[in-house]
């Protein structure tokens, strides 16, 4: 079987500052893990994934992601936000050898302060 | 780039009338998905298929159908729509043979049923 959890409903930051979204996740063979952001009343949009190599992942706009296999995380990271980065954060995972589908998390709804 | 589109943005629909989204791909991708976001659950899958007339049950397919008669072209029927499908409805398309290949989604149609 294979889960993930955004531990925290909810981020808020101040423009300029870091930004940290948490995923953590569970599967039994080793993880193809993804992150997507949705804007209100939009559907979603691919940012960066995961699937071998280097840890760190860079992706659309400036995000970047870094897989860490000990902790079974993939936290999304941006060194500065912006107050447009203000939006839906959904982590994603699938198993590499038994999974056919996506498992999403439950979302964290990002708040970039100006 | 991919455009993945949905039949309408907003519906309103009485209980027990029956409900036709539909969902065109432009990119020749072999599987299409149907998800319902609905707040606190993230996304979860309905039903998914892997190639024309072919389909299989996700994680919540009860009081839903779907049909995929051309492979660009995946539709989600709610044969009587009941208050609690009231949702979010967003589907995805993507490229066959690897797990590890991105969804790209459309902007979603939010239905109400009263």
């Amino acid at each position: 079987a294979q889960s993930v959890a955004q531990p925290e409903d909810q981020v808020n930051v101040a423009e300029g500052n870091p930004l940290t979204v948490k995923c953590t996740y569970s599967v039994s063979g080793n993880p193809y893990l993804f992150w997507y952001v949705q804007y209100p009343n939009r559907g979603l949009q691919f940012l960066l994934k995961y699937i071998t190599g280097d840890n760190l992942v860079k992706g659309s706009y400036g995000f970047e992601a870094e897989f860490n296999k000990s902790q079974t995380s993939f936290h999304l990271k941006k060194p500065s936000a912006l107050v447009s980065d203000s939006a839906l954060y959904f982590c994603a995972v699938r198993d590499d050898g038994s999974a056919r589908q996506l498992t999403f998390g439950s979302g964290t709804q990002l708040t970039v302060l100006p | 780039d991919v455009k993945v589109t949905q039949s309408s943005r907003y519906l309103v629909k009485r209980t027990g009338e029956k409900v036709f989204l539909e969902c065109v791909q432009d990119m020749d991708h072999e599987n299409m998905f149907w998800y319902r976001q609905d707040p606190g659950l993230g996304l979860r899958l309905i039903y998914f298929s892997y190639d024309v007339k072919m389909k299989e049950k996700g994680d919540i397919p009860e009081g839903y159908s779907v049909s995929r008669e051309k492979k660009e072209r995946f539709s989600l029927i709610l044969e009587s729509a009941s208050t609690n499908q009231t949702s979010m409805y967003l589907c995805a398309s993507s490229l066959s043979g690897h797990h590890q290949e991105t969804q790209y989604f459309g902007p979603g149609t939010r239905l109400l049923v009263l």
